[in-house]
């Protein structure tokens, strides 16, 4: 099956600077990428997603990159602020499994730390 | 428009009690899903249901049973709990155009 690698686990940072968080997959097949942001207590919550035909996709102050060939993904958030405190995890499909299903597999998670 | 529901928010089982744990979504998703978190491991497949009706084994099944009792409600069962399914548990939908999963608010679960 599908395994996603995802570094570093914790990941501090000066409130403006940037943070990028990088993901690698196994799978050949994977083609959609989702990024999620966790604040403590609470749910995941997607941020962004990218699907295997674009190489960048931007919102705002965040971006994920992809390169297939190395099959390797990135989140990358600039100008970051406190409120950018939170985990993020990083996921992989390789496409629906029925009734238009698709399983997703996460990686373990960063966590973000941005001091005021 | 609630999204996805979960009940029980924290509950605290002694090894070898029964439990189900309830998910209901509004969106008229067709495919759900529960997922267990544990530090340092992410979140990890347990069952998911791709329609009413269907449903499939995910990463981690062993230990748990799961019904989709229609469209809207998935609920996960611990037959005999054991320490180690001590977890925060979501259950999580999305709809087939791959916009991502919308996650419930979690149970978190401490069997002793």
């Amino acid at each position: 099956g599908e395994n996603v690698e995802q570094h570093p686990s914790t990941l501090s940072v000066q409130e403006g600077d940037s943070a990028v968080i990088k993901c690698t997959y196994s799978d050949s097949a994977s083609n959609y990428f989702p990024w999620y942001k966790q604040e403590l207590g609470k749910r995941p919550q997607l941020i962004i997603d990218i699907r295997s035909n674009v190489g960048e996709k931007k919102d705002q102050r965040i971006a994920v990159t992809l390169n297939k060939t190395a099959k390797h993904f990135s989140l990358h958030i600039t100008e970051t602020q406190p409120e950018d405190s939170a985990v993020y995890f990083c996921a992989a499909s390789r496409g629906y499994s029925g009734a238009g299903s698709y399983q997703l597999t996460f990686g373990k998670g960063t966590k973000l730390s941005v001091i005021p | 428009n609630a999204g996805v529901t979960q009940t029980p928010k924290f509950q605290v089982l002694k090894t070898g009690q029964s439990m189900t744990l309830q998910c209901a979504q509004d969106m008229n998703h067709n495919s759900m899903y529960w997922y267990r978190q544990d530090p340092g491991m992410g979140l990890r497949l347990i069952y998911y249901s791709a329609s009413e009706g269907t449903t499939d084994k995910g990463e981690v099944p062993n230990g748990y049973n799961v019904s989709r009792l229609n469209k809207r409600e998935f609920s996960l069962r611990l037959e005999s709990a054991a320490p180690s399914q001590t977890s925060v548990y979501f259950c999580a939908s999305s709809e087939t155009d791959r916009s991502g999963y919308t996650f419930g608010s979690g149970t978190r679960l401490t069997v002793v």
